[in-house]
């Protein structure tokens, strides 16, 4: 199927730190997700992008549709504890299919 | 709201037993239907997806099926269980209209 490149796999970061994540694909999506997993939960829905360049922002978070509808990056700013988690792009591919990322797993040191 | 309930949360089951893991909607009809499978915290592998009653598709070949009996209800199964089959299952749904996935709690499957 198909994959996503989600980078960084782990990031270590003090607490107040602006944080950066992204996702590649080698094919075009048309729709980019992006989700926070706590331990022992589902993923929770963050930020939903629908369009090639758009920017949307959910509080601290801010992410972006890459315009080559390729990729896609997820900021966090002035991170706190309560950001640790797991935090995963996906995907959608074709109309059916939903494509998740391989998670970055972010640690907060107060 | 669109809300999707997984039980049980934690399963311990020995090997070659059977198993089935079940999976409801709520708040919308007519969903597309997914089971994902996590392993060790990280990774979401896709395993089956549903587009209506009766519909599966499998991903990934396993020992592991899929039904969806009803148009809100989506079934696990396995009737030999291995270790391997060990992880975090995940249910999660959409609307083609409603882009946005959301997805269930989770059952922890420890196989022994």
């Amino acid at each position: 199927g198909q994959q996503l490149n989600q980078s960084p796999q782990s990031m270590f970061i003090q607490e107040g730190e602006d944080v950066s994540m992204n996702c590649t694909s080698s094919s075009i999506f048309n729709t980019w997700l992006w989700y926070k997993q706590e331990p022992g939960e589902g993923p929770v829905l963050l930020i939903a992008l629908y369009k090639a360049g758009e920017l949307t922002s959910n509080g601290r978070l801010t992410a972006q549709f890459g315009i080559t509808r390729k990729d896609s990056f997820l900021n966090i700013s002035a991170s706190i504890p309560s950001d640790v988690g797991i935090y995963f792009c996906a995907g959608r591919p074709t109309t059916y299919q939903l494509t998740f990322g391989k998670g970055t797993k972010l640690s907060v040191i107060p | 709201s669109q809300t999707i309930h997984q039980w049980p949360a934690t399963l311990v089951q020995p090997v070659g037993s059977p198993l089935s893991l079940e999976c409801t909607v709520e708040g919308t009809s007519n969903p597309n239907l997914y089971w994902y499978r996590q392993a060790a915290g990280r990774g979401l592998q896709l395993l089956f997806y549903s587009v209506g009653i009766g519909q599966i598709s499998s991903e990934v070949p396993q020992n592991l099926s899929a039904s969806r009996p009803q148009d809100r209800q989506f079934i696990l199964s396995s009737k030999k269980l291995l270790l391997s089959d060990s992880g975090f299952y995940l249910c999660a749904g959409y609307l083609l209209r409603n882009t946005e996935a959301f997805f269930g709690q989770g059952t922890r499957l420890t196989v022994v």
